[in-house]
């Protein structure tokens, strides 16, 4: 199946700081997605983004899908900001489930 | 958009019990679902897929006989984890997406399963 790849493993950002996300992919894909988890768990759905760029507030997203790869934009994080940040691809092999990466742990401080 | 509703969130079960969980579309058909299972601070592992009207389809390593799975409607998929362990103890997710390709994929809120 793809391999998915996101980096950095974790962060720690202070208030008011601006990031990057990666998420790199082996293949080429028909769907990829950018989730956040919040403490409870629940998948939080940000970006549905198989190619371009796409803004939602503070948080943009942008996919070059010939050099796989997806970086996902956070601009005056916030403390609610905190969470894991999962990139997830389309993998045909699969029936066509999301198959996740590993995610990036970000905690955001006062 | 599309809204996926699991139920239940919490259940906590005594070894060897069955345990059945339920995941809705509620606003779309879903002739596809998928069921997830994470580990703590770790990502979400894909366990079988779920066609309306037809066998589950499983990944590899993922028992079909302790994990069933069931999709007798367009809106409903259930997973019954039977004679629980406490290794089955785990956070449980179902996926569904309005459409078959290429498009957005959306998550219930989960179950956090635990089996003592």
């Amino acid at each position: 199946g793809i391999q998915v790849e996101q980096s950095p493993p974790d962060l720690i950002l202070q208030e008011g700081a601006n990031s990057t996300l990666r998420c790199n992919f082996s293949d080429s894909v028909n769907n990829l997605q950018w989730f956040h988890q919040n403490p409870w768990g629940q998948l939080i759905n940000l970006f549905y983004i198989p190619s371009g760029t796409k803004q939602n507030g503070r948080l943009s997203a942008t996919t070059v899908a010939t050099e796989r790869y997806s970086l996902l934009y956070i601009s005056s994080s916030q403390t609610t900001d905190s969470g894991v940040y999962f990139c997830a691809v389309e993998d045909s092999n699969s029936g066509y489930a999301l198959n996740f990466g590993k995610g990036t742990s970000l905690l955001v401080t006062p | 958009g599309a809204v996926v509703s699991q139920h239940p969130s919490r259940v906590i079960c005594k070894s060897g019990t069955s345990v059945k969980i339920e995941c809705r579309s509620l606003d779309f058909q879903a002739t596809t679902m998928f069921w997830y299972r994470q580990f703590p601070k770790k990502s979400l592992m894909l366990m079988a897929t779920s066609n309306e009207g037809s066998k589950a389809t499983y990944e590899q390593g993922v028992e079909k006989d302790k994990f069933l799975i069931n999709h007798a409607s367009l809106t409903l998929s259930t997973l019954t984890v039977t004679s629980a362990h406490p290794e089955d103890s785990s956070f449980y997710i179902c996926s569904a997406r309005d459409g078959t390709l290429n498009t957005e994929a959306f998550f219930g809120q989960g179950t956090r399963l635990t089996v003592v």
